[in-house]
């Protein structure tokens, strides 16, 4: 079993819509949890960090994490076009460890 | 945000053939930066930890003398893939973590090698 899954999709929506993205994992230890998007032939760029459980907001996105549940969400509201990338969910243990277990990414396109 | 290069940005070569991979942060000192892989559909999969002025940190299953890193300067790391073969014809993807700032927000990535082995 991964550390962390998630549904590589392919995920395609209408321009406007509410996207959900989500990722399960099995280790507990998990504390610090990242949202990264990643356009193709690119590197990976931070959109979201959250800490332990709860939901944190900027702008569109939405980040909610159940650490019950193991399972993380990002939410994109009005979606657009220039959403369409790759989102990968990414995790790490304790404070000061900085490996990053990510998950295998979701390709999210937004029809116009 | 803080900015990390990579060159080149992609390389074809031959089997057999060495081949040097440069990340850069460029407005910041680093003195961590980690090297990753990603196969095509597959996630980003640590290959090392490289730490300045000393020797990197490799991950399970990675061979360091086939994947030799050097990280001489707190704003440069290389990766030099050795003897390389098809089955080594990945994306790598550097990152870099910026110390002044707060924890995982500060890992910034370069943009990726794309390399291909003929």
């Amino acid at each position: 079993q991964k550390e962390v899954e998630q549904d590589p999709g392919p995920l395609s929506v209408p321009e406007g819509a509410i996207v959900s993205l989500n990722c399960t994992y099995s280790n507990s230890a998990f504390q610090y949890f990242m949202w990264y998007r990643q356009y193709s032939r690119k590197g990976p760029e931070l959109l979201m960090y959250t800490y332990s459980s709860g939901n944190k907001e900027d702008g569109r996105f939405t980040a909610q994490v159940d650490k019950s549940s193991k399972y993380i969400s990002l939410f994109i509201r009005d979606s657009q076009p220039s959403d369409s990338a790759t989102y990968l969910c990414a995790m790490s243990a304790d404070f000061g460890n900085e490996k990053l277990t990510f998950g295998t990414g979701t390709r999210l396109t937004i029809i116009p | 945000g803080a900015v990390v290069s990579q060159h080149p940005s992609r390389v074809i070569c031959k089997s057999g053939t060495s081949v040097k991979i440069e990340c850069r942060s460029l407005d910041f000192q680093a003195t961590t930066m980690f090297w990753y892989r990603q196969f095509p559909k597959q996630s980003l999969m640590l290959m090392a930890t490289s730490n300045e002025g000393s020797k990197a940190t490799y991950e399970q299953g990675v061979e360091k003398d086939k994947f030799l890193i050097n990280h001489a300067s707190l704003t440069l790391s290389t990766l030099t893939v050795t003897s390389a073969h098809p089955e080594d014809s990945s994306f790598y993807i550097c990152s870099a973590r910026d110390p002044s700032g707060g924890f995982q927000e500060t890992q910034y990535f370069g943009p990726g090698t794309r390399l291909l082995v003929l």
